[in-house]
This record gives C-alpha cells, sequence and structure tokens, in this order.
C-alpha cells in the first residue's frame, strides 16, 4: 500500500533561511505528487503538484519542490521564508493509472514555524 | 476562483445520533471525496464517489457512513450513529479528472461528540 512519510513534524526557521521540507513516499510506479498548506482553521490550499512532467516543480508563495525518482523523494523548498509561511504543510500522494480513484494518502504533516 | 464550501463550520451532536455534513462541490468537478483528520493526526481519506455511486472507501467508512449526491450541486456524508471517535475535522473535495488533476479541498467541519 502506499505510504508518505513526513520526516520531522516540526521544523523552526528564522525569517529569511531557507525552508526545507521533506516528503518520501513509497510505491514502484511514479505516482501523482502534492504538496498542500493549511492555515489555523482552514481548509488545504494547494501549493504545487508532480504529474510526470518537469521533475523541479514551481508552486505559489515562492515554493518548488523537485521529484527525485532514485530517492523516492518530492521534498520543498523555499530559498527566503517568511513570516505568513508559518502553517502545516502536508505531503499527499494519489497512485498513477487507469485503476486509480484519485484517493490521497496524506503525510502526517510538518509545522513551519518561522521566528522573526 | 471557484471554492468547494462546506456546512456547517462547526456541528456539536450527543453520541449516537445521526449527522449530516454538506458540501457544495466545484460545479464542473466529477470527482468527490471526504476525508478527514482526527485532532493531531494525518488527514485520512474516507471515501471517493464518481458516477453517483462509490468508487472507493476506506476501512474507516463502515456501515455508520453513507454519501450522497441528492441533486445536481450537494454532496453530503451521513453518519447514522456517532460515537466519541467520530470526533475530527472532516472535509470535502473535489476534483474535475482523478489523480493527475489535484483536489479542492472546503474549509471543513468541525465535528465533536458530546
Amino acid at each position: 500500500a502506499q505510504s508518505v512519510t513526513q520526516l520531522g513534524s516540526h521544523v523552526s526557521v528564522s525569517e529569511g533561511a531557507l525552508v526545507l521540507l521533506r516528503c518520501n513516499y513509497s510505491s514502484s510506479v511514479p505516482p501523482y505528487l502534492f504538496w498542500y498548506v493549511q492555515y489555523p482553521n482552514q481548509g488545504l490550499q494547494l501549493l504545487l503538484k508532480y504529474t510526470s512532467a518537469a521533475t523541479l516543480v514551481k508552486g505559489i508563495n515562492g515554493f518548488e519542490a523537485e521529484f527525485k525518482k532514485s530517492e523516492t523523494s518530492f521534498h520543498l523548498t523555499k530559498p527566503s521564508a517568511h513570516m505568513s509561511d508559518a502553517a502545516e504543510y502536508f505531503c499527499a500522494v494519489s497512485e498513477s493509472g487507469s485503476s486509480n480513484t484519485g484517493k490521497l494518502i496524506f503525510g502526517q504533516g510538518t509545522t513551519l514555524q518561522v521566528k522573526p | 476562483e471557484p471554492e468547494v464550501t462546506q456546512t456547517p463550520s462547526h456541528q456539536v451532536t450527543q453520541m449516537g445520533q445521526e449527522v449530516i455534513l454538506r458540501c457544495v462541490p466545484i460545479s464542473n468537478h466529477l470527482y468527490f471525496y471526504w476525508y478527514r483528520q482526527i485532532l493531531g493526526q494525518k488527514v485520512e481519506f474516507l471515501v471517493s464517489f464518481y458516477n453517483n455511486e462509490i468508487s472507493e472507501k476506506s476501512e474507516i467508512f463502515d456501515d455508520q457512513f453513507s454519501v450522497e449526491r441528492p441533486d445536481g450541486s450537494n454532496f453530503t456524508l451521513k453518519i447514522r450513529s456517532t460515537k466519541l471517535e467520530d470526533s475530527a475535522m472532516y472535509f470535502c473535495a473535489s476534483s474535475d479528472k482523478r489523480g493527475v488533476r489535484p483536489q479542492h479541498f472546503g474549509d471543513g467541519t468541525r465535528l465533536s461528540i458530546l
């Protein structure tokens, strides 16, 4: 069964520092990969997605992620953190292939804290 | 930009009571989903729905749960006899194409079972 692992339940960075949130998936066939952000008392907002096109994917708010098949990873980065980036971040996968119903399997989430 | 809307935002119910959570997906979307997030835990898939039938459901989605698309706009999740462990945030999502296209999520309904 598919699984997603986000290393680090809490990440703390200083404003202006690099943000790196890690995500690894388990699948023999590259799935579709997504990063979502959740602000307090809100739903999940799509940051970016990988669907077998370019391996480096750019998303909203200056975030990007690189799909590395050899490492089964899809880490999220942002060169310079902003206070408004403080939120919960979820990596999610959806199986590719005709039998896929589209369900998302989520990682456990990473809380990003940005210190002034 | 079109949004998925969910009502109510917070529902408080006595254990054993029935509860219906409502969602209005984005109008041209065909694939509908429910997820839940127990406080402090990850988001879990409950059920997917397409062409007026369930396409997949998780182990969590037992006989106490049901989904319905009663008209062209609403998508509902019913829990027949709520248990304390049903307390969670429930998210509705929709997509215009399964898998490759991202799902759009509502803001969720916080369900509290007393």
